[in-house]
């Protein structure tokens, strides 16, 4: 079975600082993906970037990417320049039976 | 336009009572997906149907009966409600794969909040 771990329960990063949240996982299927959502204080689920196992290069869009590394089993998700708004709960989610972690809260400082 | 839309977005009832939730997608997407969101923010899939097939179908009580008449809806009935049950349900639709097997991202509803007293 799949598995996914965010052992983080908490951040904080001050404002324009960079930020990385982790995610390790574990899976036996060597096609996978990974998904990062960002959950607001509003609650709606919102999608922020994808990475695949096979994937040559780690994904990035705009101020996030994914600092990759397939024989760690890790998937952190690093948010550069925060902003207040980043201020949310942060999700990484694995392709196929799609569990999720137990999710990290980020809180941006002024 | 919305894209997933859940109805109700809040619902409060008895404990013992029976309920749905709604959920509909405008996307085309071909799975559809519920979810449950604890009060520790934790997030647990139930069920998944692609094109009306059941894909993923958790360990959940069979008190919760996910219905799909078309690819563009996936109800949830839930009977003899418990106060366990109180907790946010997402609603989700994604293109392509089966179950979750999909490199596309899952299109979330905004939730229902449901509270047993």
């Amino acid at each position: 079975a799949q598995k996914i771990t965010q052992t983080q329960p908490g951040m904080f990063v001050q404002e324009k600082e960079a930020v990385t949240l982790d995610c390790t996982y574990d899976t036996s299927d060597p096609s996978y993906g990974l998904f990062w959502y960002k959950q607001p204080s509003s609650g709606e689920m919102i999608f922020l970037i994808y990475q695949g196992s096979y994937d040559q290069q780690n994904a990035t869009e705009g101020r996030y990417s994914l600092n990759f590394q397939k024989a760690r089993k890790s998937a952190n998700l690093v948010i550069s320049a925060s902003q207040l708004g980043d201020s949310a709960m942060y999700f990484c989610a694995m392709r196929g039976d799609m569990r999720f972690g137990a999710g990290t809260r980020l809180t941006v400082k002024p | 336009d919305t894209a997933v839309s859940q109805t109700p977005k809040y619902l409060v009832t008895q404990m013992g009572n029976d309920k749905s939730i709604k959920c509909e997608q405008n996307l085309g997407h071909d799975t559809m997906y519920w979810y449950k969101q604890d009060s520790k923010k934790f997030l647990k899939i139930m069920f998944s149907y692609n094109n009306k097939e059941l894909i993923i179908n958790e360990t959940v009580p069979n008190r919760f009966s996910p219905k799909s008449p078309d690819k563009a809806h996936l109800n949830l009935h839930i009977n003899s409600l418990e106060l366990g049950d109180s907790a946010v349900y997402f609603c989700a639709s994604s293109q392509g794969g089966r179950g979750g097997d999909s490199n596309q991202p899952q299109h979330f509803g905004d939730g229902t909040r449901l509270s047993i007293l």
